[in-house]
Formats: structure tokens, sequence, C-alpha cells
């Protein structure tokens, strides 16, 4: 079946934009995460969704992030009046429960120009 | 929190030969650990998982083995392939299978030369 999809693959904005990024997980999958990946760094946990319950916000670096996930379904995270600093690859992942291995999604490489 | 680190951010080797990626980590309570590995352009791979209370884990071509005296972790690749370059991260978690709670290294480039 297909695996996590993100979009969009890239994302080219203007400091002071807001951007908003998709992800859509492996069908079935209660749980979903939200990481970033500065450039040659690895993976900085950002939120992270577990079926009905309230996400774990603490990794949201500043209050200009938000993220969404309706149901067990399509999450958006959003970040408002981007920075230089923002620019990075989001990950989206999925996991089948809170305990299984995660599924990642290729990314979206965002740049704030 | 505390973190997960790597002894060489960049290893070569030549197709054929094994290869062994390393792992400190610094967190006593870790419990959990997983190697990914990364292409260019592509989410981490899920390549094997140890728990605490093995020393050893094998897979397909891959064996990870875990130095709990000395908090080390090492991803051995048997035979190496072109296809094996890619960035390889190591991650923990301080509770059994938690996903939520995953440390991530910054990783290794392993670079495999014909």
């Amino acid at each position: 079946g297909a695996g996590v999809s993100q979009s969009p693959s890239n994302k080219v904005t203007e400091k002071g934009k807001d951007v908003e990024l998709r992800c859509d997980p492996i069908s079935g999958h209660t749980a979903l995460y939200w990481y970033r990946q500065r450039l040659g760094q690895g993976l900085e946990f950002l939120i992270y969704f577990q079926g009905n319950s309230a996400p774990d916000k603490s990794g949201l670096p500043s209050d200009r992030f938000s993220a969404e996930r309706t149901g067990e379904s399509v999450s958006t995270l959003t970040i408002q009046r981007t920075q230089q600093e923002d620019s990075a690859v989001y990950l989206c992942a999925s996991s089948l429960l809170a305990d299984s291995p995660l599924h990642f999604g290729n990314g979206t490489r965002l740049t704030v120009t | 929190g505390e973190s997960v680190g790597l002894h060489l951010p960049t290893l070569s080797v030549q197709e054929g030969d094994n290869s062994i990626i390393n792992c400190a980590y610094s967190n006593s309570a870790s419990d959990y650990f997983i190697w990914y590995k990364q292409e260019s352009g592509k989410g981490p791979q899920f390549i094997i998982d140890i728990r605490s209370n093995m020393d050893k884990r094998q897979g397909q071509r891959v064996t990870v083995l875990l130095n709990k005296t000395v908090k080390h972790l090492s991803l051995q690749i048997a035979a190496t392939q072109p296809g094996d370059s890619a960035v390889y991260f190591c991650a923990e978690s301080p509770l059994s299978g938690s996903a939520r709670q995953l440390t991530f290294g910054s990783g290794t480039q392993l670079t495999v030369l014909p």
C-alpha cells in the first residue's frame, strides 16, 4: 500500500510569509509525528498526535508553529511569519500504534529567503 | 535532554567490504535503540532495532551490537553494496518502543566506493 505522503516536496517562501505543509499518513495508523531536520543534523521532534488524545506539542520551537490533525487522517503543519532559521526539511511519520516502528514520508524541504 | 552522538560523521568503504557505524549514547535509562537509513531526498527508513535486554541482533546483512557498559551501539553491514550509500542515524528511547521519546543522533554518511 501507499506510504506516508507529504506535500509539497519543496517550498520556497519569503521571510514573513505563512506556509502550510501537509502529511497524509498510512491508512489506519493512529500515531502521527512531525520532525524538523536541519542540514547535516538529526531529527528534531516537533509534535505528536495519538488517536483522539490531546497532541504533544512540547517540541514546537515557538508559537509561530502549529499543527492540526483531522481524526486519524491528514495533518497540516503551519508556520506563521516564517524566518530564515525555519529553513529545513520537515518530516512526517506515522505508526500503527504508539509503540510501533515509524514510517517516514520523504519530507518537505522549506527554504525561507 | 541527553544526547545521542556518533563517533564519525563520514565513512568510506570499498564495495564488498564490511561497514561498521558507531554510536554513543549518554542516557543510562535508554531502553530501546533503532538504526535508520536515509537516502538523499528521502525520509529515514527503519533498518533494525534492539532492546536493552539484548546485546546483539541480526537482520539481513545487518547486525546491531549494544554495549550497555560503555553506552555504545554499532551497526555492522556485511558485504557493503553501492545501494548502502546513505546517512545512517541511531536513535534511542528511554522506554521500550516509545517512538514519541526517540532522540536521534546527527548521522554518519556512508559512501561505498567502487
